[in-house]
C-alpha cells in the first residue's frame, strides 16, 4: 500500500515559508503526486499536483526528487488563513489511494 | 460551478434505521468515492466506483453499501446504522482512480451521528 507518513503538527509565524515533508516509499511509477488542505468540517481542496521536479501555482510549490519516494510542499509567506490540516495522496501500484493522517500547520500572529 | 453535492450536511438518527447519503457531482467524473474521518484516524475509504455499475471495498466497507447506476450519483446506503457509523463521511470524484489533473473534488461533508 502507498503509505504516506508527515509529521503530525507543525506551528509557524505569520509572513514565514513553510515547508511539509511527506515520504511515500510504493509510488507508482505513473502517478501523480498531490496535496490537499483541509479546514475544519470541510472537505480536502486541490492545493498543488505534480509527477517530478518542481511545480509553482498562485498558493504553493512542490518540490519532488528524482527518486519520488517524497515530496515537499512549501507555502510562501503563510497568513492566519492557511492554519489548516494538509495531506499528500499517492497511489500505489495497485491503484490504491491512502490519505495519511497529515499535517496539522499553526500559523501564529 | 463544478462541484460534488452532498446531502443531508447533518444528520441524526437511531440504530437500525436505514439511511441513504446522496453523493452528485456534476463534471461528468468517472471515479467516485466515499471516506469517513474520525479524530486521529484520518480520512478512510469505504467504497469506490471506477464507472457506473462498477464498485469496489475499500478499507472500511463494513456497514456500509453503495450504488453506482448512473454516472453522476453515487449513494452511500447503512442498511442498519450502529453508533460506531458516527463520522464526518466525505463524497469525493475526480476523471479517473490516478487522481489525474486537479486531483478529487470532495464534497462539503455529512455529519452523521447514531444514537
Amino acid at each position: 500500500l502507498a503509505k504516506t507518513t508527515q509529521p503530525i503538527s507543525m506551528d509557524s509565524y505569520e509572513g514565514q515559508e513553510v515547508n511539509i515533508t511527506c515520504s511515500h516509499n510504493n509510488i507508482a511509477t505513473n502517478d501523480y503526486i498531490t496535496w490537499y488542505q483541509q479546514f475544519p468540517s470541510q472537505g480536502p481542496r486541490f492545493i498543488i499536483q505534480g509527477y517530478k521536479t518542481k511545480v509553482t501555482n498562485e498558493v504553493a510549490s512542490l518540490f519532488i526528487p528524482a527518486d519520488r519516494k517524497s515530496s515537499t510542499l512549501s507555502l510562501p509567506r503563510v497568513s492566519l488563513s492557511d492554519t489548516a490540516v494538509y495531506y499528500c495522496l499517492v497511489g500505489d501500484p495497485l491503484d490504491k489511494y491512502i490519505f495519511g493522517t497529515g499535517t496539522r500547520l499553526k500559523v501564529l500572529a | 460551478e463544478a462541484q460534488v453535492t452532498q446531502n443531508p450536511r447533518y444528520l441524526i438518527t437511531v440504530t437500525g434505521k436505514k439511511l441513504t447519503v446522496t453523493c452528485s457531482q456534476n463534471m461528468n467524473h468517472e471515479y467516485m468515492s466515499w471516506y469517513r474521518q474520525d479524530p486521529g484516524l484520518g480520512l478512510r475509504q469505504i467504497y469506490y466506483s471506477m464507472n457506473v455499475e462498477v464498485t469496489d471495498k475499500g478499507d472500511v466497507p463494513e456497514g456500509y453499501k453503495v450504488s453506482r447506476k448512473e454516472k453522476r450519483n453515487f449513494p452511500l446506503i447503512l442498511e442498519s446504522p450502529s453508533p460506531n457509523q458516527t463520522s464526518l463521511y466525505f463524497c469525493a470524484s475526480s476523471l479517473s482512480p490516478r487522481q489525474g489533473r486537479d486531483g478529487y473534488t470532495f464534497g462539503s461533508g455529512t455529519r452523521l451521528t447514531v444514537v
